[in-house]
């Protein structure tokens, strides 16, 4: 039950975009379509951003867009504002198991 | 408005037991798969266990196989985590989370409940 790869820190200035990775295995991400995208302010508990690889729920905004190739998955957001700044978790579901990504935190300059 | 409240986190020692509960409203609790997702102080998440809706699929994370229990009480709307053997590694604020139906995303979290073993 391996973690998912993310890189630990990400930044962008107001308006730009930002892509943040998130790698796993072909037993998780690159074996399913079940991956998820999680934010989160400190103090706070995670809000659902993506789930299965590109799909929002009621309410996220269009800023937010998740892909896949092979193993990789990433979360683009576009049109940065300060309230995206948080830690953002990756998802994927594997067999027996749910893994999560070590997490980024996502900085607006 | 779906609400997940968590109760039951306190200190223990190393070596003891704690129950957690989740109490579930504003949906048909036994429809959907629940998990139990726990955050050390300062880290990432880390998932720890799922129960599916009718409690016929379980699972748990390797580091807590053989120790800990996840249960439901769809008659209650109740998600329950029993914790034996605590070790200090398992302090942690303990969230659970619905699934979005048919799905393993986790669309709706509770607010957390710390659990700190030490002695």
């Amino acid at each position: 039950q391996s973690a998912l790869t993310q890189p630990p820190s990400a930044s962008g200035s107001p308006g730009q975009s930002v892509t943040i990775s998130c790698t796993g295995t072909s037993s998780d991400v690159g074996a399913y379509n079940y991956v998820s995208w999680y934010q989160q302010h400190p103090g706070k508990a995670p809000k659902l951003l993506i789930y299965e690889v590109t799909k929002r729920p009621s309410g996220v905004p269009d800023r937010f867009s998740g892909s896949k190739s092979g193993n990789t998955a990433s979360l683009t957001v576009s049109g940065l504002q300060a309230e995206d700044e948080a830690d953002y978790y990756c998802s994927s579901y594997a067999v027996n198991d749910n893994r999560f990504g070590g997490g980024t935190k996502l900085t607006v300059l | 408005e779906v609400q997940l409240v968590e109760s039951g986190g306190g200190l223990v020692q190393p070596g003891g037991s704690l129950r957690l509960s989740c109490a579930a409203s504003g949906f048909t609790f036994s429809t959907y798969s629940m998990n139990w997702v726990r955050q050390a102080p300062g880290k990432g998440l880390e998932w720890v266990s799922y129960i599916s809706g009718g409690s016929s699929t379980i699972y748990y994370a390797d580091s807590v196989k053989g120790r800990f229990r996840i249960s439901r009480d769809n008659a209650k709307n109740s998600l329950y985590l029993q914790m034996n053997g605590l070790r200090a590694e398992d302090t942690a604020v303990y969230y659970c989370a619905r699934d979005l139906y048919g799905d393993y995303a986790h669309e709706y979290w509770g607010q957390g409940t710390l659990v700190t073993v030490s002695s």
